[in-house]
């Protein structure tokens, strides 16, 4: 069945730089656009970022825009989110998840707490 | 950039139908998409193209989008409907997609 799993959360100090991947199976990766989501500890959803099923487009939201960077690796089925410069504010819980018509696939997320 | 608002809690009692609204500025002329998120877990996808269930989802699940205002409607809400629905569109002005701050609906 389709599947993404998130890994590489963990606690960063400000400041500091950590990569997120999301692995995927289940699909053809590379057909599909996805996307990075986080959810702040008892806030709301908020979008991060977009990639392109080609890797032609990508979106960034402002909060992290020239902080993050979503890039993917085809041949692995993988999806990544480089997070530099990172501030207390980026914890949260971050999703990857495709994008067909609408966020039809979700994975369980990652917790990333930035404290010092 | 775009902004989505929705009410921050909607009670129902069982059986009642829970309505569920998000405003936008101009939001008919955009897709909108509705999302279900239990506590602890994920989000699930339940309504895109304003109207069109997600696949596994009940009929009791509806969609509408006009003018200023999509709504998400919920017929015979049952316990298993408590959960935060979030309404999301695809801004082309800027390039992001946004999310409305979400909805608690509690089942009475």
């Amino acid at each position: 069945q389709v599947q993404l799993v998130e890994s590489g959360g963990g606690v960063v100090q400000p400041g500091r730089s950590l990569t997120l991947s999301c692995a995927t199976s289940g699909f053809t990766f590379s057909n599909y656009g996805l996307h990075w989501v986080r959810q702040a500890p008892g806030k709301g959803l908020e979008w991060v970022a977009f990639i392109g099923y080609n890797e032609g487009n990508q979106y960034h939201a402002d909060s992290v825009k020239g902080r993050f960077t979503i890039s993917r690796d085809n041949s692995k089925q993988t999806l990544y989110l480089r997070m530099d410069y990172v501030r207390v504010e980026d914890t949260a819980v971050y999703y990857c998840t495709r994008e067909e018509v609408g966020m039809d696939v979700w994975g369980r997320g990652t917790t990333v707490t930035v404290s010092s | 950039s775009y902004v989505l608002t929705q009410p921050p809690s909607v009670s129902v009692a069982p059986g009642e139908t829970a309505r569920i609204t998000c405003g936008g500025n101009n939001i008919g002329s955009k897709s909108v998409r509705w999302y279900q998120q239990r506590p602890g877990q994920a989000p699930v996808l339940v309504i895109y193209y304003d109207t069109d269930r997600a696949s596994g989802i009940p009929e009791r699940f509806s969609g509408s989008n006009s003018g200023n205002t999509a709504t998400l409607t919920i017929s015979g809400v049952a316990a298993g409907d408590e959960a935060d629905y979030f309404c999301q569109v695809w801004d082309t002005s800027s390039d992001h997609f946004v999310f409305g701050p979400g909805t608690t609906v509690s089942v009475l």
